[in-house]
């Protein structure tokens, strides 16, 4: 069965304290691996997508990475207004829905 | 570009009566839209994927005649919550996905409360 773990569930930083996100997965074969931020009550946004392991891809204070087994959602001197749950997910094969993560949230403290 | 917009963005309603919720890709044409529901402090849950043309395909556990699901054009997909009880209650997202990608693009979400 296709998994997406991600970890910690949980994570509180300062601002300014850089930190990563991990999100690691089992799947049968990987077409795509996807990170979103979801606000409270909003839908959740997209922010990068991954193809092969060694890709990095990176936004303003956010950079994704991917392994083999693995990505990880790099924060680096993070602001308040980053806190939000990431979202890790993978596509597997053809048309099929992604496979989501529980998600990590972020609390980024002034 | 890759919008998707929901309507209503919330929405009351009394036990037993039936609540639609449209999806809609507004910059570019979806042949397949998903329907997710979520509790609080709670990850999303995949209720159905909709392809335009043909019958939704819906995950294991969803009612398939309470949660109606129409994808009648290539940029609106329709759930209509059928006799809607309180246990109902959730807010619900749906997402399309832009032929020939993998990214799927979320709706901003509709809260439905059934008192």
């Amino acid at each position: 069965e296709d998994q997406v773990t991600q970890s910690p569930e949980a994570l509180r930083l300062q601002e300014g304290e850089s930190s990563s996100l991990n999100c690691s997965y089992t799947v049968s074969g990987l077409r795509g691996l996807f990170w979103y931020r979801q606000d409270p009550g909003k839908g959740p946004e997209f922010l990068f997508t991954l193809y092969s392991a060694g890709e990095e891809k990176e936004k303003e204070r956010l950079k994704a990475t991917l392994t083999k087994k693995e990505s990880f959602l790099h924060i680096t001197a993070p602001k308040p207004e980053d806190s939000a749950t990431y979202l890790c997910a993978v596509q597997v094969s053809g048309n099929t829905p992604l496979v989501f993560g529980k998600g990590t949230r972020l609390s980024v403290i002034a | 570009g890759a919008v998707v917009s929901q309507h209503p963005s919330w929405v009351i309603c009394k036990s037993g009566t039936s609540v639609k919720i449209e999806c809609r890709s507004l910059d570019f044409q979806a042949t397949t839209m998903f329907w997710y529901r979520q509790f609080p402090k709670q990850s999303l849950m995949l209720m159905a994927t909709s392809n335009e043309g043909s019958k939704a395909t819906y995950e294991q556990g969803v009612e398939k005649d309470k949660f109606l699901i129409n994808h009648a054009s290539l940029t609106l997909s329709t759930l209509t919550v059928t006799s809607a009880h309180p246990e109902d209650s959730s807010f619900y997202i749906c997402s399309a996905r832009p032929p020939g990608r993998g990214e799927q693009f979320f709706g901003p979400g509709t809260r439905l409360t059934v008192l």
